[in-house]
């Protein structure tokens, strides 16, 4: 069974028009991640929750922004996406912020934007 | 420098052969280490986790950890068509974050 979800798996939307990506997780994790990864490239984190407690890389740009409404679902939302955030979006999650907590990750959305 | 770096491949093998793939990285304090796969247009998959120095078995997989080089490799034993991925070293520091490399391109030939 899936444990950790990402809907939708492939999203194409138009530059400047705004995409939520949604995640959803079976795990009862405390820790939740959004990444971005461009090809042959490392994942980059976006954001982090621990809980409900919202962390932002400082160099995650504005246009991206995060809601955790429960433990179970996150959503990243980009408000005007420009050709550049082409990428797979990864959702990731974590029992707790110990120092041998594994991560766990979702399918993927992939997003094109034309 | 990059905090996490590894030699981006592609790395060949014939079927049956050792992979080595090797990661280094720059924060002294970094207390966990992992090895993700992952296959063209998918997320990554955890193989391996390592914390202590020396080496960790699983299968046909064994992690090598050296704190003091700040150096940690993964070899592939008797290697298949179907471990041809990307593997990604990724190590938590001080800010109890995952790194990730770029990862290594590994390519198994029939």
């Amino acid at each position: 069974d899936a444990m950790v979800i990402q809907n939708p798996r492939y999203q194409v939307t138009q530059f400047g028009k705004p995409v939520t990506l949604s995640c959803s997780q079976t795990l009862n994790h405390n820790v939740m991640y959004w990444y971005q990864q461009k090809s042959s490239q490392a994942p980059k984190l976006l954001f982090h929750y621990y809980d409900k407690d919202f962390n932002n890389e400082a160099d995650t740009p504005d246009n991206f922004q995060s809601r955790r409404p429960n433990t179970s679902f996150c959503f990243l939302d980009i408000r005007s996406p420009g050709l550049g955030d082409a990428a797979m979006y990864l959702c990731a999650t974590q029992a707790g912020q110990g120092l041998v907590e594994t991560q766990y990750f979702g399918p993927g959305t992939r997003l094109l934007v034309l | 420098q990059k905090e996490v770096e590894q030699n981006s491949g592609p790395l060949s093998v014939p079927e049956g052969a050792i992979a080595s793939l090797n990661c280094t990285y720059s924060d002294r304090v970094s207390q966990s280490f992992f090895w993700y796969r992952q296959y063209s247009g998918k997320s990554p998959e955890l193989i391996m986790s390592i914390y202590s120095n020396g080496d960790k078995e699983d299968g046909r997989f064994t992690a090598q950890l050296n704190k003091a080089s700040q150096y940690v490799s993964l070899l592939i034993r008797d290697s298949q068509p179907s471990d041809s991925a990307t593997y990604l070293c990724a190590v938590s520091g001080s800010a109890r974050q995952l790194t990730f490399g770029s990862g290594t391109q590994l390519t198994v030939l029939p």
